[in-house]
Order: structure tokens, then sequence, then C-alpha cells
């Protein structure tokens, strides 16, 4: 089946930092990615939808500057926690869908990428 | 607006049945996918309904019903890796997948 690769899938910085989190579409293009938020025992929060060549697109509430998204490619999105801070520790997860937008297909989910921030 | 509902906890022992319902709310409707997420691990895929009825895959079974707004997985045979927390999530408009909060069953030998 397709598979989302995510990495790193843990990190720990310091307060102030920036950290990077990528996700790869292995075998299959995905012109769309997912980028959601989970924090202990809560549900799986939707940040942002990654589109391919054009600005993400963000959810209320979830602020663009401090959540930068970049996806380049077909298999590439990349999520960049700007000026961390501990309240941004948290299980972050991308997916995929194998698909055109608008076709209704499997989400995969990449392995998810725990960050602590001290 | 969106809504979704399932109970936080079921109980179930070894071997038993167990049912998790799930009742939405959603702007624009295009299909429901239930998924299995154990602790710290992200969630695996467990099925899909467009359509009214029972969907059968293997000790799993899903059931929709769109004219009430409602979704229920079936898991049969429990076994004790059946412990997990189960997501409902109905696909919206816009190609969103919005996520419960999840049923966090656990089974008992």
């Amino acid at each position: 089946g397709a598979v989302v690769s995510q990495h790193p899938s843990w990190v720990i910085c310091k307060s102030g930092t920036s950290v990077k989190i990528e996700c790869r579409s292995l075998d299959f293009q995905a012109t769309t990615m997912f980028w959601y938020r989970q924090f202990p025992k809560q549900s799986l929060m939707l940040m942002a939808t990654s589109n391919e060549g054009s600005k993400a697109t963000y959810e209320q509430g979830v602020e663009k500057d401090k959540f930068l998204i970049n996806h380049a490619s077909l298999t590439l999105s990349t999520l960049t926690v700007t000026s961390a801070h501990p309240e941004d520790s948290s299980f972050y997860i991308c997916s995929a869908r194998v698909g055109r937008q608008g076709q209704t297909g499997e989400l995969f989910f990449g392995e998810g990428s725990r960050l602590t921030v001290l | 607006g969106q809504n979704i509902d399932q109970p936080t906890e079921m109980t179930a022992t070894e071997g038993a049945i167990v049912q998790i319902n799930c009742t939405y709310q959603t702007s624009g409707f295009n299909g429901l996918f239930w998924y299995q997420q154990h602790a710290g691990e992200a969630p695996t895929f467990l099925s899909y309904n467009v359509l009214d009825g029972l969907e059968e895959k293997g000790r799993f079974s899903s059931f929709l019903s769109r004219s009430k707004g409602y979704s229920y997985l079936l898991l049969k045979e429990l076994q004790m890796k059946d412990s997990a927390s189960y997501l409902c999530a109905p696909l919206g408009g816009g190609d969103k997948l919005i996520f419960g909060t999840g049923t966090r069953l656990q089974v008992f030998p």
C-alpha cells in the first residue's frame, strides 16, 4: 500500500529555536498533504492543508507565520515550527491521500513526529 | 458547523463483540472513515463507508446511515491487541478529514 514517511520521529529543542519536520509520499504523488497536531489524550486537530506549488490553507486559529508549510514537490511537504515554545510540544502528524483532490481515497498517515520544547 | 460524537471509553472482554457508535454533523459529506490508533503511534486505516449499509472486513465491520448522521464500528472476536483508540472521521466538504475525540477501547483477558 501507499506509504507516507515522516522525519524526524522525535525532536527535542530549546525554546526560541525552529524545528523542521518532513513528510514524504514514498510511492505515490500527493498534490495535497495535511498536517495534524495531537495533544495527549486529545483528537487529531487539522492544522493546515498543504498544496503543491501554492500556499497552504490554514485552519482557523493556526498561526501561518509560526507554522510554515512548504510543499515544493509532489512527494515532499515540510512543516517548520518557528520560535518554538513549550506549549508547541505535541505530536505532529502528516497525511496524504492517494488520488486527486475531490476524489475519495484512503488517507495515509506518516509515523508522526513528537516535538518536545524545553 | 462540524460535530462528531463518540463515547470516550469502552471496555470489553477478550473474545467478545463490541460496537463503537459515532454520530456526526458536517458541512458536506463524502464518506466516513474509521481509524485505529495505538498510544504514541499514528492512526491506521480500518474502513471507509460512503453508501448506507454495512461493510465487512474480517473481524471488523462498519455501518453507515447518512440520513441519521450515524456510523458504528463493530469488532468481533476481540483480541488484547485491539486495545487502542478508535477514531471516527467523516470526510467533509473541502476534502478535509475531521476526527472525533476517539473512543479508547480496553480489552481485558
